[in-house]
Parts: C-alpha cells; structure tokens; sequence
C-alpha cells in the first residue's frame, strides 16, 4: 500500500524556473494538502483541496498554484521559483473531514532555490 | 481561528528520562487533537491522537490526555530512548474544520 507518493525527493532551481511538485495517494482520500516546512519551524499550510475539481488558498498561497483533476493527484506548481521558497514540501491526504480523522503524509520533497 | 501552542524547544535529556512536551489549543466545538513525529530526513507520522474530552492517546510508551478544562494535550513518556529523538508536532482537527492546524513542533535530543 502505496499511501501518499510525492516527487521528486530533491530538486535544485534556478531563480526564475518553474516546476511542479507531484503528489498522488491511492486511498481514495477526498482532502488533499500541500504544507512547506522552513528550517527549524512548524508546517505552513499552502493550499488544500476538499475533492476533485475543488481548491483553496492556504495560509501561505503566494508564487504557488495547484489543481485537482482527480481524485489521486494534487500537483503543486511553482511558477517562478525564488530564494525564499527554499524549503521542504509535504503532501499529505484525510479522508472526508469527520472528527478524528488522520492525515497522512508524503515523505517530503527538499526544494532549494538558487 | 484555530491555533495549537506547543513549548518551545530544543529539549534535552538523558536516556531514560522522563518527557513532558506541553501542547495548549485554541479552537470552538470539540477538536480532535493528535500528536504526529517527525524522524530527521523523513515526513511526518501520526504518533496518537485522542477525539472527545478525557480521551487518553497511547503509542509505543507515549501517552496524552484530552483536558478540555485546560484545552491541553500534552505529550508524555516515562523511560525515554535514544531512538525517541525526533521533532514532536502537536495538531487539531476541528469540529468542522477541513483544515489540520499544527503547532511548530519541539525538538527532542536524547543523549545516551
């Protein structure tokens, strides 16, 4: 059982580029999140998605965009990738939001901007 | 809105040490609260969670009690291991929420 698969694990970008952050988990999950995890500080929620075709910003939304096609995949893009998006991304998975739910999460993926 | 406020770390102790990581809340209705581990270069894992008031979590040695009165949950173990350092988040879910709210987590170092 698969869970939630993120790639790539370790990327390095150029000031300027874009790419995509990929995230797909086979538990048939509704809600779909992206955090940012910053040295040495707590998880920032990015955006989050209830269902395919549904997305909202999260706390942090700013130089990011997603979407929701499926019910598996919630890609997160970077569109012009700056120094302070140096980070670590995690996606993570809930079932449908009834109380005691558990999030699961990816393994990460180490983005550095140069 | 909902936050989670956890002690400030890092914390430091010998083995076999005992642990409190202190972890308040702020939310309406009944949150479900969770406490999740993170081991260095690896994501985050649920460790236990507790989902209605006095509720007691427990995973491998680790305990914590949902205490509405006070709005804690907070983290506790009796003998702690070399192989328990690791950063500790606290997080709630809730009532309607379609958000999990984290705290920013404590970092654990166990010394032998």
């Amino acid at each position: 059982n698969a869970g939630v698969t993120q790639t790539p694990k370790f990327r390095i970008l150029k000031i300027g580029q874009s790419m995509t952050l990929q995230c797909t988990q086979d538990m048939n999950h509704n809600y779909m999140y992206w955090y940012r995890q910053d040295p040495g500080m707590g998880l920032k929620l990015i955006y989050y998605s209830v269902g395919a075709g549904i997305t909202d910003k999260g706390e942090v939304p700013n130089g990011y965009n997603v979407s929701r096609s499926t019910t598996e995949d919630f890609p997160l893009r970077l569109e012009l990738a700056a120094p302070s998006q140096t980070s670590v991304y995690f996606c993570a998975s809930s079932p449908r939001g009834f109380s005691g739910n558990t999030i699961y999460f990816g393994e990460g993926s180490w983005l550095t901007v140069v | 809105g909902d936050s989670v406020t956890q002690m400030e770390g890092p914390v430091t102790l010998s083995e076999e040490a005992f642990l409190t990581i202190n972890c308040t809340y702020t939310a309406t209705g009944y949150p479900s609260l969770f406490w999740y581990v993170q081991y260095p270069g690896e994501g985050l894992q649920l460790l236990l969670k507790a989902t209605k008031a006095d509720d007691k979590g427990s995973n491998k040695g680790f305990e914590a009690t949902y205490r509405k009165e006070t709005t804690s949950f907070h983290l506790e173990k009796g003998s702690v291991q070399v192989s328990d350092s690791a950063v500790y988040f606290c997080a709630l879910l809730g009532d309607y929420g379609q958000n999990f709210v984290f705290g920013p987590g404590t970092r654990l170092s166990v010394l032998p």
